[in-house]
């Protein structure tokens, strides 16, 4: 199993629609979760960081955190062209170092 | 804030030399950094954990004295790959760790081919 799944994508939308990111992960002692936005040959840029259950929401993004059914996701609010790129999800894991679990990515298409 | 640089940003070198990345923190202090591979339309493969002033920590399977790292100050880290072969050539990413957070920023990747 791998420590961190997402939807493999890829996942297409029209412009102004919402585009909806899921993950999973398995190590149940993980305590911070990450999106990074990576565009096509370019490197990751941290997006969002999310700490507790709930949402959290910074401009048209909006990080779910679920601790107990292990699932994080991201909303993307009137999705944007320039949103076009893969987003890949990361998890930090409960033990005392710093290293981070990504998952393969979704690449997210918005059509003008 | 939270700028990482990287230079070179590409690089073409001949089979059998080395090479030498850097990865610099500009405007906070990195106790921690690292180093990652990603290989075209692959996810991202952490190689090791760079901390400031010891040894770096090697993920398994990668090759530390082929893959060598310095990280001689706070926001300084160097990856030197040495007798490179094409089978090296890859887009290289460091990270850094902002001190007092679990944030890791990236910097712009370096992309080393070699012939």
């Amino acid at each position: 199993q791998k420590e961190v799944e997402q939807n493999s994508g890829p996942l297409s939308v029209p412009e102004g629609a919402i585009a909806s990111l899921n993950c999973t992960y398995s190590d149940r002692g993980s305590q911070s979760f990450f999106w990074y936005r990576q565009y096509s040959g370019k490197s990751p840029e941290l997006i969002m960081s999310i700490y507790s259950n709930g949402d959290k929401e910074d401009g048209r993004f909006t990080a779910q955190l679920n601790k107990a059914s292990q699932y994080v996701s991201l909303l993307i609010r009137d999705s944007q062209p320039s949103d076009s790129a893969t987003y890949l999800c990361a998890v930090k894991g409960g033990g005392g170092d710093y290293k981070l679990s990504f998952g393969a990515g979704t690449t997210v298409t918005v059509r003008a | 804030g939270a700028v990482v640089s990287q230079h070179p940003s590409w690089v073409i070198c001949k089979s059998g030399t080395s090479v030498k990345i850097e990865c610099r923190s500009l405007d906070f202090q990195a106790t921690t950094m690292f180093w990652y591979r990603q290989f075209p339309k692959q996810s991202l493969m952490l190689m090791a954990t760079s901390n400031e002033g010891s040894k770096a920590t090697y993920e398994q399977g990668v090759e530390k004295d082929k893959f060598l790292i310095n990280h001689a100050s706070l926001t300084l880290s160097t990856l030197t790959v040495t007798s490179a072969h094409p089978e090296d050539s890859s887009f290289y990413i460091c990270s850094a760790l902002r001190q007092g957070s679990d944030e890791q920023y990236f910097g712009p990747g370096t992309r080393l081919t070699v012939t």
